[in-house]
């Protein structure tokens, strides 16, 4: 069974600062993994998705990296603003394609 | 996004009573979910739907039933509604463009069972 664990739980940093949330998985036969972004009682936004086959993905201020053989992902973000306060979760999918795995997501504070 | 909606957003309700969740789509995504999402649980698969009337169970599909009658919608019905079902319901749709398959997901439904 696909176990998904994100560190660390939570994280506050002052605004500027470049961070790195990690997560892994412990099944490396995935189709892709996705990282979404979850504001307070909101649903979840999809920020970027790498394809199995893929190394990174970039979007803006975000970098999402993907080693598919230890099992492992980063989700960087670059000079952090206070906007960016969300719970950041990562999600990983089977090789069929159709069911994802989530992680416990990082809770992510940014003070100003 | 892939415009889904759910209703009602909130609802709050007896234990022992009937209750039903709707989620609407209008990608024409072949796949929809249905999760829900508790405080040291994360997100759980309760069910998914791979076509009109086509659905099976995921992690947490005890006490809860779906139904697929037409591709936008997807309905999950709680037959006896339990305290322990308490939870904020999210819905979901995978769009299959080019291998990618990505999920998207509704606003929620907050449930909550007295």
């Amino acid at each position: 069974k696909q176990e998904v664990t994100q560190i660390p739980a939570a994280l506050s940093v002052p605004e500027g600062e470049n961070l790195v949330l990690n997560c892994s998985f412990t099944d490396s036969a995935i189709y892709n993994l996705q990282w979404f972004r979850q504001d307070p009682g909101k649903g979840l936004t999809s920020l970027l998705l790498i394809q199995s086959s893929q190394r990174e993905q970039t979007s803006g201020r975000l970098n999402a990296s993907l080693d598919k053989s230890s099992g492992r992902s980063t989700l960087y973000i670059a000079a952090s603003q206070p906007g960016d306060s969300a719970t950041y979760l990562c999600a990983v999918t089977n090789n069929a394609g159709n069911m994802l795995t989530f992680g416990g997501g990082t809770r992510l504070m940014v003070k100003p | 996004d892939a415009g889904i909606t759910q209703s009602p957003r909130h609802k709050v309700t007896e234990t022992g009573t009937p209750v039903t969740l709707r989620c609407h789509q209008t990608e024409n995504h072949r796949y929809m979910y249905w999760y829900r999402q508790d405080p040291g649980h994360g997100l759980r698969l309760i069910h998914y739907s791979y076509g009109v009337k086509d659905t099976d169970k995921g992690e947490v599909s005890d006490g809860y039933s779906v139904s697929r009658s037409k591709t936008e919608d997807f309905l999950l019905t709680l037959e006896s509604a339990t305290s322990s079902q308490t939870s904020v319901y999210f819905c979901a749709s995978n769009r299959e463009v080019g291998g990618n398959n990505e999920q998207f997901f509704g606003p929620g439904t907050r449930l909550t069972v007295l």
